[in-house]
């Protein structure tokens, strides 16, 4: 799989309920970043975590991180019609540069 | 809250033609950036620009592409001759300076669509 792979691609669930995103990544990273983008909008920053941090709260978001296994999970806690989105992580690599590496993103739909 | 903003939101235009993206990042930020998202497809970097200058590249920034900062707020994106494929959403960035060797957050505009006809 490529840099920043998402799971599920796709994911439905009711108003209220949890919905847990997963990102696995393969070279080293310094930073990873989720967006949220709305339909044909443009890319909503999120939440940044730092390689060596393991959990950040923002709110209703929960997102951890695993450098050991490459991989992180956003969680959106209590979820509402307005969560759905495409939901995207992207890495930042340890190399010095800059350029943020997207993920195939995950569509989550929140059913009222 | 501060945002990047792009002009314009839509922009169709003839194969070959010359085709000029504007942004204006956020006031106090010193990096810049260009990235794309083909319909149904990945945002991919372009490039990325700091103190007058290109500091990445990706492959898909070729000899049609290039940047400038013609003053102090604006950040445009040239595509010389535009081919369909060029066809997709264009987003500009831009990100603080930051001590912290851990990177910091990448904030984006709200796009260019940009149709190839």
């Amino acid at each position: 799989s490529q840099q920043g792979e998402e799971d599920p691609q796709a994911l439905s669930i009711q108003e209220g309920e949890n919905a847990t995103m997963n990102c696995s990544y393969k070279t080293s990273i310094n930073n990873l970043q989720w967006y949220r983008q709305n339909s044909g909008r443009g890319l909503v920053h999120l939440i940044l975590i730092r390689s060596n941090e393991r959990e950040k709260h923002s709110g209703r978001l929960r997102v951890t991180l695993d450098t050991s296994k490459k991989s992180s999970s956003l969680l959106i806690t209590a979820s509402r019609a307005a969560d759905t989105a495409s939901y995207f992580c992207a890495t930042g690599p340890d190399t010095g540069r800059r350029a943020l590496t997207f993920g195939s993103g995950t569509r989550l739909q929140v059913q009222p | 809250e501060p945002e990047v903003t792009q002009t314009p939101s839509h922009q169709v235009t003839q194969m070959g033609q010359e085709v000029i993206l504007r942004c204006v990042p956020i006031s106090n930020h010193l990096y810049f950036y260009w990235y794309r998202q083909i319909l149904g497809q990945k945002v991919e970097f372009l490039v990325s620009f700091y103190n007058n200058e290109i500091s990445e590249k990706s492959e898909i920034f070729d000899d049609q592409f290039s940047v400038e900062r013609p003053d102090g707020s604006n950040f445009t994106l040239k595509i010389r001759s535009t081919k369909l494929e060029d066809s997709a959403m264009y987003f500009c960035a831009s990100s603080d300076r930051t001590s912290m060797p851990s990177g910091n957050t990448i904030y984006f505009g709200e796009g260019s669509w940009l149709t190839v006809v």
